[in-house]
């Protein structure tokens, strides 16, 4: 079955470090991928996406995201973090042609002043 | 003001209680989505439905029933039939490829 790794399942960080969250997924095929994060008592909103075309791609925040189709991988990277990125984040897949998308489990990120 | 609703924000249940959540959409989206967050497991698909009057199981689908009569609404209801129902619901809505989700609904069991 296709599945959606997240390793980190916790991280935390000082404020201005440097943040990478990885992300696997299973699925041989054309894919869909995405990063979506959970800010404490808010709805789970869109941090950014991949369909086709250039692999390296930009979200809101400062966020950007590698696709890495030799590795099956779509990890998550912020050069300097800020205490407002606290959040639970969460990658996610679609099989091309599909509806439904697969979440890994979600990495919890807590950056301190 | 455009967006996906969910009500209640908290719900309470009683054992061997059926309770409802509401999903409301007015962004025009076809397809609906029902999610389960627990945590240290991501979201789980319970349901979906990609136009009005039908419905597929997602990965978790017992104990849970839907419908979808109208294109703007997609009510969950939790049945007695679901063990453990203690989570925090998320409805998502789709217009193409990307999903956008409600503000969930916590349901605890009293």
């Amino acid at each position: 079955a296709q599945s959606v790794s997240q390793h980190n399942h916790h991280v935390i960080l000082s404020e201005a470090a440097s943040l990478e969250l990885g992300c696997n997924y299973s699925y041989g095929g054309t894919v869909n991928l995405f990063w979506y994060v959970q800010y404490p008592g808010q709805h789970l909103q869109l941090l950014l996406k991949y369909f086709s075309g250039d692999p390296l791609v930009k979200g809101i925040k400062g966020f950007e995201a590698e696709f890495i189709k030799s590795k099956f991988s779509f990890n998550l990277r912020k050069p300097s973090v800020q205490w407002s990125d606290t959040a639970e984040y969460f990658c996610a897949v679609r099989r091309y042609n599909t509806d439904k998308l697969i979440f890994g489990t979600g990495t919890r990120l807590q950056v301190f002043p | 003001d455009g967006g996906i609703t969910q009500s209640p924000k908290y719900l309470f249940r009683k054992e061997g209680q059926n309770v409802t959540l509401s999903c409301e959409q007015n962004l025009n989206h076809d397809a609906m989505y029902w999610y389960r967050q627990d945590p240290g497991q991501g979201l789980r698909l319970i349901y979906y439905s990609q136009i009005v009057n039908d419905f597929q199981k997602g990965d978790i689908a017992e104990g849970y029933s839907v419908s979808r009569e109208k294109k703007e609404s997609f009510p969950l209801t939790v049945t007695s039939a679901q063990k453990n129902p203690t989570a925090f619901y998320l409805c998502a809505s789709t217009l193409g490829e990307t999903q956008y989700f409600g503000p969930g609904t916590r349901l605890l069991v009293l």
